[in-house]
């Protein structure tokens, strides 16, 4: 099976954009969780979707959002950048009952 | 609520000597544990994992670890390092009822010297 597909990779943006990121799932994979990873915070947990519904969220503001799609696809929302939003984000997805999660290789995210 | 820490931020050791990275818990529920691998500009690779049974989990590349429940540890050791695991490693914890929800440690860079 393909693994875990995010894109773009690499995104240079200004602040006060918006930006979204993409994550395709390894087939059959129901559940995506998203997640921030920067220096200073470490990994930090963002939102889990599974089914098309937000099961968990991380403790960010509302400017993170996100969304799944019915092919289990799903997208990250930023608002309003801030400098501080510069990070590695990671999506892992895992199939329904399974407690391991698989990582894709993730989205770079440089705000100027 | 769950948390991870990870005793030392940098370990170096040298090529063919004892791997040891620690990794200690909390957890209110019976955790699960995972401990993930991380080189430069990808992704995260899981090495191992604990959820029940048996306390001795081996993994990938010769990695192996142990669940402590009466230390609340799961450190990570390799008997003989290669140049290729310098890498991150990172330490994480879920609950049974939550496993798309991982609490990570701050990670520790491993340096395999020559």
């Amino acid at each position: 099976k393909a693994g875990v597909t995010q894109t773009p990779r690499y995104l240079i943006k200004t602040r006060g954009q918006q930006v979204t990121l993409s994550c395709s799932p390894i087939s059959g994979h129901r559940s995506v969780s998203w997640y921030q990873q920067t220096p200073g915070q470490g990994l930090q947990f963002l939102f889990e979707y599974f089914s098309e519904t937000q099961r968990n969220k991380g403790n960010f503001p509302g400017r993170f959002s996100g969304r799944q799609f019915s092919n289990s696809r799903s997208e990250m929302n930023v608002s309003t950048l801030e400098l501080g939003d510069s990070a590695l984000y990671l999506c892992a997805t895992r199939d329904r009952g399974v407690d391991t999660q698989y990582f894709g290789p993730g989205t770079r995210l440089t705000v100027l | 609520a769950q948390s991870v820490t990870q005793l030392g931020s940098h370990v170096s050791v040298s090529e063919g000597a004892l791997v040891l990275l620690r990794c200690n818990y909390s957890s209110s529920v019976p955790p699960y544990l995972f401990w993930y691998v991380q080189y430069p500009n990808q992704g995260l690779q899981l090495l191992l994992k604990y959820t029940t049974g048996a306390t001795l989990v081996k993994g990938i590349n010769g990695f192996e670890a142990e669940f402590k429940k009466s230390e609340t540890s799961f450190h990570l050791t390799k008997p003989s390092a290669h140049m290729s695991d310098a890498a991150e490693y990172f330490c994480a914890v879920s609950d049974s009822g939550n496993t798309g929800k991982l609490i990570f440690g701050q990670g520790t860079t491993l340096q395999v010297k020559p």
